[in-house]
């Protein structure tokens, strides 16, 4: 079935460190992908999104390529902060229904 | 701008009782995720409504049941609780035909179940 598979974590970086979490996922045909973050105690909000292949998202200095030849579509950020450490779930809309399949959360730590 | 609305945010109930919870959408918004997050995991797709109808079925127990109003807030009845239900339930919300399956999380019902 589809699946999600995103880096493990927990990943821990410095302050203004460059960061990556990967995400590849299986079937084709999505019609958009999205990166979700949840940070502490909170609920989910929607971080990025791209809408159809090549498309790259961004927001709050995140960015996310829609790489249908690979089918990845990676996070990273060019200088984190600490307010940026929270779980990010890689999150594909499955069928036509549209329900959001989650990877299994990437938790990130980012040290003054 | 207005979010999804969830109540209660926390619930404490006992095993064998019965919950419900409760999602309010955003105005406009004709369909209604429900998602599970157990403790450390990942969010479980339960179930969804489009336009007063169930659209998907994931993995909800026979002893959930969900429905969508006519003024498009859902309400998740749980009943016989067991102790593996205690997580975070989420609810989302979406408009069909805009941004494919763009969908906007409220703060989640704690489910504490003692």
């Amino acid at each position: 079935g589809n699946s999600v598979t995103q880096m493990e974590g927990p990943v821990t970086l410095s302050e203004e460190a460059f960061l990556t979490i990967n995400c590849t996922y299986t079937a084709t045909g999505y019609p958009s992908l999205f990166w979700y973050v949840q940070y502490p105690g909170e609920g989910l909000q929607l971080l990025l999104k791209a809408t159809k292949a090549d498309d790259k998202g961004s927001n709050k200095g995140f960015e996310a390529t829609y790489r249908k030849e690979t089918t990845s579509f990676h996070l990273e950020k060019g200088s984190v902060q600490v307010s940026d450490s929270a779980v990010y779930f890689c999150a594909p809309p499955k069928g036509n229904t549209g329900k959001l399949i989650f990877g299994q959360g990437t938790t990130l730590q980012v040290k003054p | 701008a207005a979010g999804v609305i969830q109540s209660p945010r926390h619930l404490i109930k006992e095993k064998r009782e019965t919950a419900t919870l409760k999602c309010y959408p955003i105005p406009r918004h004709d369909t209604v995720y429900w998602y599970q997050q157990g403790p450390g995991q990942d969010p479980q797709f339960l179930i969804s409504f489009y336009e007063k109808m169930q659209s998907d079925k994931g993995s909800i127990p026979d002893r959930f049941s969900a429905q969508q109003f006519s003024d498009y807030h859902s309400e998740l009845n749980m009943s016989s609780l067991e102790l593996g239900d205690s997580a975070l339930y989420f609810c989302a919300s979406s408009l069909r035909g805009t941004v494919p399956y763009e969908q906007y999380f409220g703060p989640g019902t704690r489910l504490t179940v003692t």
